[in-house]
């Protein structure tokens, strides 16, 4: 298992610009859920899915979408980079057994804004 | 509103010492969920734990203990006999059952230095 992979790990964008925040797990758990992390700060989720087909918003979904036609997939899209998006991006996926959840997370993505 | 608050900033503690991380939640839901990460220098991120608000239980796994009190609103998380490798950011997180149990509010984090 690769557990949860995303890409890049790292990218630079000018304001203005677009693009798409790759997440993917192999371990066909259905939730999955992206979020964001400021310095010094914990994280703010930023959209979540209980499934494919399935995403809703989390505390700070302003400026992203996100998509899930795939159990493994659940990509994070940038429509138009502003510099307050600079932040670290992590992707998680869950799933409970017997009333246990465990999460798994993935790298990180490191987003500069210019 | 939900709410966590982890007041510690930092805690130094050395080697070999107990540690006691504390974490306070406000939320209007009777059933909840807490979770407790750890965040490495490396800036991975660990999920440790997972409680529901009706398992009042505490837990203990190996030198991690949790301790859940709904009568303050706290749900603790201390580490036993600290080693270096403990050191790292701990975040406390609430969710609550009403939104799914997924919208996932965090603390800000107590940074935890274990000197040898």
């Amino acid at each position: 298992n690769a557990g949860v992979t995303q890409t890049p790990k790292f990218q630079v964008l000018k304001t203005g610009q677009s693009m798409t925040l790759q997440c993917a797990q192999d371990m066909n758990h259905e939730y999955m859920s992206w979020y964001r992390q400021d310095p010094g700060m914990g994280l703010r989720l930023i959209h979540y899915s209980v499934g494919a087909g399935i995403t809703d918003q989390g505390e700070v979904p302003n400026g992203y979408n996100v998509s899930r036609s795939t159990t493994e997939d659940f990509p994070l899209r940038l429509l138009s980079a502003a510099p307050s998006q600079t932040s670290v991006y992590f992707c998680a996926s869950s799933h409970t057994t017997g009333g246990r959840e465990t999460q798994y997370f993935g790298p990180g993505t490191r987003l500069l804004v210019l | 509103a939900q709410k966590v608050t982890q007041a510690q900033t930092e805690i130094s503690v050395v080697e070999k010492e107990d540690v006691t991380l504390d974490c306070v939640y406000e939320t209007r839901d009777t059933t909840y969920y807490l979770f407790w990460y750890k965040q490495p220098p490396s800036g991975e991120l660990v999920f440790l734990i997972r409680r529901n608000s009706f398992d009042e239980q505490n837990e203990i796994s190996g030198r991690y203990s949790w301790n859940f009190q709904k009568s303050t609103s706290s749900f603790n998380f201390t580490i036993t006999a600290s080693q270096v490798v403990d050191s790292a950011v701990y975040f406390c997180a609430l969710s609550e059952a009403r939104t799914g149990g997924f919208k996932t509010i965090f603390g800000a984090g107590t940074r935890l230095f274990v000197k040898a």
